[in-house]
């Protein structure tokens, strides 16, 4: 299976930072990457697809990069709203589907 | 829009079968374009993909679920269920069906279904 490496596990940051969360896979994975946002109670949200291509409805802000086995996904100017979890999630073909460990975006 | 509501049991007991149903609207589960996908959440922990399964009714398992795990699809209903037997307290979850356009990213998702294991 493709493992995921997310991290940090844990990021303290303020409104209007700028912050980068990196998700690392074991093996290529072209640009067959998602990430989801995840409040508490409530089902994950995608937000980026394609490894860069920005869901639609979700604020410019935040931006996705990266293809074989390294990812980013950044936020460019922190709002209240974007305190949350954070994972990123493989779908390589033929593959069974793994998520990274998750990232927990707090106000510092 | 294709929309997605879990159902089922909210207590189970320990060493019995734990039933889900993901009832599907926007779409038939039939339609071929899309495979059906169940993943869980325990409490304060990360997201785990349980399985999937095809209009074909061809199944990918999580290898470490699955000895115990099967997912099955109801066209007469447009649902698709899961079954997880021999559940312990480690089964304690929030239990989410998810949809996926085939070979790509899960979306939509279903709001959770939280099933607690306990006597």
């Amino acid at each position: 299976d493709i493992q995921m490496t997310q991290s940090p596990s844990t990021l303290s940051a303020s409104v209007g930072d700028r912050v980068t969360i990196t998700c690392r896979a074991s093996q290529s994975i072209s640009r067959r990457l998602a990430w989801y946002q995840q409040k508490p109670g409530k089902a994950p949200k995608l937000l980026i697809y394609a490894a860069s291509s920005l869901e639609s409805g979700v604020p410019s802000r935040f931006s996705g990069s990266g293809s074989g086995t390294e990812f980013t996904l950044t936020i460019s100017s922190l709002q209240p709203d974007d305190f949350a979890t954070y994972y990123c999630q493989q779908y390589n073909i033929y593959s069974p589907v793994t998520f990274g460990q998750g990232t927990k975006l707090e106000i510092k | 829009q294709v929309q997605l509501q879990e159902s089922g049991p909210g207590l189970v007991k320990p060493s019995q079968t734990l039933s889900l149903a993901c009832s599907v609207s926007g779409d038939s589960i039939s339609s071929g374009n899309r495979y059906w996908s169940w993943i869980r959440q325990p409490a304060g922990k990360g997201l785990e993909w349980i399985g999937r399964i095809y209009a074909s009714g061809s199944t990918d398992y999580n290898p470490s679920l699955e000895s115990r795990v099967t997912i099955s699809l109801d066209t007469s209903k447009n649902q698709f269920s899961l079954n997880l037997n021999s559940v312990t307290d480690a089964d304690t979850a929030l239990y989410y069906c998810a949809s996926a356009p085939l070979g790509t990213w899960l979306d939509p998702w279903g709001q959770g279904t939280l099933v607690t294991v306990s006597s």
